[in-house]
């Protein structure tokens, strides 16, 4: 049971139009949340991310929305660069104590297009 | 960039023989983690550190087995290997438990299992 859904695998923006990129949860104990992005070869890389008690956080050309009540996320990307063509990965912790890791979401591809 | 390496970065093996993969740190950071990434799956949790010769089983540890006997070394044994494990396997380091703090990743190592 997928407990951190991206349900658009692929995504194709214009270059310096806005990417928005949708990730839902299942686990009402999550209450950290990040996103990762990824280029080929390479390990992911931390982006931005959002605690529970927010429902925004802004860095730069990027912001993560969190609506607690639909278990939903978002990051807005503006403008859309070409750089930002990579995998982009959701994740989700609990913060009750332990150290066993994120849980991943299966990614969605961004493609800026020129 | 967080001080983290992992080796080998690819290697072929055969069915049923060991493999041991290193995942080495120079941040000093208490919690360590091995994931795998298969296309469809996203980053899936294999085992995980919280401290020297402290560790635990993620979601997908069947057929693996780790040890962290210094800080800044992180192993990864598959037993017997299989062609299943094939994958692209990251290390991942944090100096916070889940929830507090972001994880950085290595380069990952890519596993093909013939």
């Amino acid at each position: 049971d997928q407990q951190v859904k991206q349900n658009s695998p692929s995504l194709s923006v214009q270059e310096g139009r806005i990417s928005i990129l949708n990730c839902d949860y299942t686990n009402s104990m999550f209450d950290y949340f990040l996103w990762y992005k990824k280029y080929p070869a390479e390990g992911p890389t931390f982006l931005i991310s959002i605690s529970s008690i927010k429902d925004k956080n802004e860095d730069g050309r990027f912001t993560v929305f969190l609506n607690k009540s639909a278990k939903h996320l978002s990051l807005h990307i503006v403008p859309s660069q070409p750089g930002d063509s990579a995998v982009y990965f959701c994740a989700a912790s609990d913060s009750g104590g332990g150290a066993d890791g994120l849980t991943f979401g299966k990614g969605t591809h961004l493609i800026i297009q020129p | 960039d967080a001080g983290i390496t992992q080796s080998p970065r690819h290697k072929v093996t055969e069915t049923g023989t060991p493999v041991t993969l290193r995942c080495h740190q120079t941040e000093n950071h208490r919690y360590m983690y091995w994931y795998r990434q298969d296309p469809g799956h996203g980053l899936r949790l294999i085992h995980y550190s919280y401290g020297v010769k402290d560790t635990d089983k993620g979601e997908v540890s069947d057929g693996y087995s780790v040890s962290r006997s210094k800080t800044e070394d992180f192993l990864l044994t598959l037993e017997s290997a299989t062609s299943s494990q094939t994958s692209v396997y990251f290390c991942a380091i944090s100096d916070l438990p889940r929830g507090s703090a972001e994880a950085f990743f290595g380069q990952g190592t890519r596993l093909t299992v013939v």
